[in-house]
């Protein structure tokens, strides 16, 4: 099945500055990438996606890039601010299922 | 958007005893929905994929006796933990996509349960 990879796990970043997650996977097949937001004890909540024939995208502060090639896509905070400190998870989808990555707890420092 | 819930939230319970957790689709129908178990400070981990009037098709590794699921119907999918034990311990999180087609999941509140 697919194996998503996800680093750093932990990612401290000063108010202002730009936080990049990076995630690897397995399987060709997957052609669906979203990213996740949770909030401690809350639902993960879906900010931003990208699909496999499309190697860039951008809403506001928050882009995905996607290398087919590379089988790897990253997340892209720009200008951070403390309530964007939570756990963001990456994730594949192939065969219409989800597999996540290990998260990445980012904690922006006011 | 899309909004999905899960009931109850939070639940304690003896060990031995079977529990089971609701998710449900309020606001569209949802031929497939997703289970998933997450532990402290982890990822996600698909437990299983529920699809309307079938039978749930179960990752590997997931006791399908041990975790049953049915989905009678669009918007309801139930997950029963059986003869609960310490270990099950953990938050348990439905999905659902609002459509056969569509890719994006829609995650419920998840159920926070003890077995004691």
């Amino acid at each position: 099945g697919e194996n998503v990879e996800q680093h750093p796990s932990t990612l401290s970043v000063q108010e202002g500055d730009s936080a990049v997650i990076k995630c690897t996977y397995s399987d060709s097949a997957s052609n669906y990438f979203p990213w996740y937001k949770q909030e401690l004890g809350k639902r993960p909540q879906l900010i931003i996606d990208i699909r496999s024939n499309v190697g860039e995208k951008k809403d506001q502060r928050i882009a995905v890039t996607l290398n087919k090639t590379a089988k790897h896509f990253s997340l892209h905070i720009t200008e951070t601010q403390p309530e964007d400190s939570a756990v963001y998870f990456c994730a594949a989808s192939t065969r219409n299922q989800f597999y996540f990555g290990t998260g990445t707890s980012l904690t922006v420092i006011p | 958007g899309a909004v999905v819930s899960q009931h109850p939230s939070w639940v304690i319970c003896k060990s031995g005893t079977s529990v089971k957790i609701e998710c449900r689709s309020l606001d569209f129908q949802a031929t497939t929905m997703f289970w998933y178990r997450q532990f402290p400070k982890q990822s996600l981990m698909l437990m299983a994929t529920s699809n309307e009037g079938s039978k749930a098709t179960y990752e590997q590794g997931v006791e399908k006796d041990k975790f049953l699921i049915n989905h009678a119907s669009l918007t309801l999918s139930t997950l029963t933990v059986t003869s609960a034990h310490p270990e099950d311990s953990s938050f348990y999180i439905c999905s659902a996509r609002d459509g056969p087609t569509q890719e994006t999941q829609y995650f419920g509140p998840g159920t926070r349960l003890l077995v004691l």
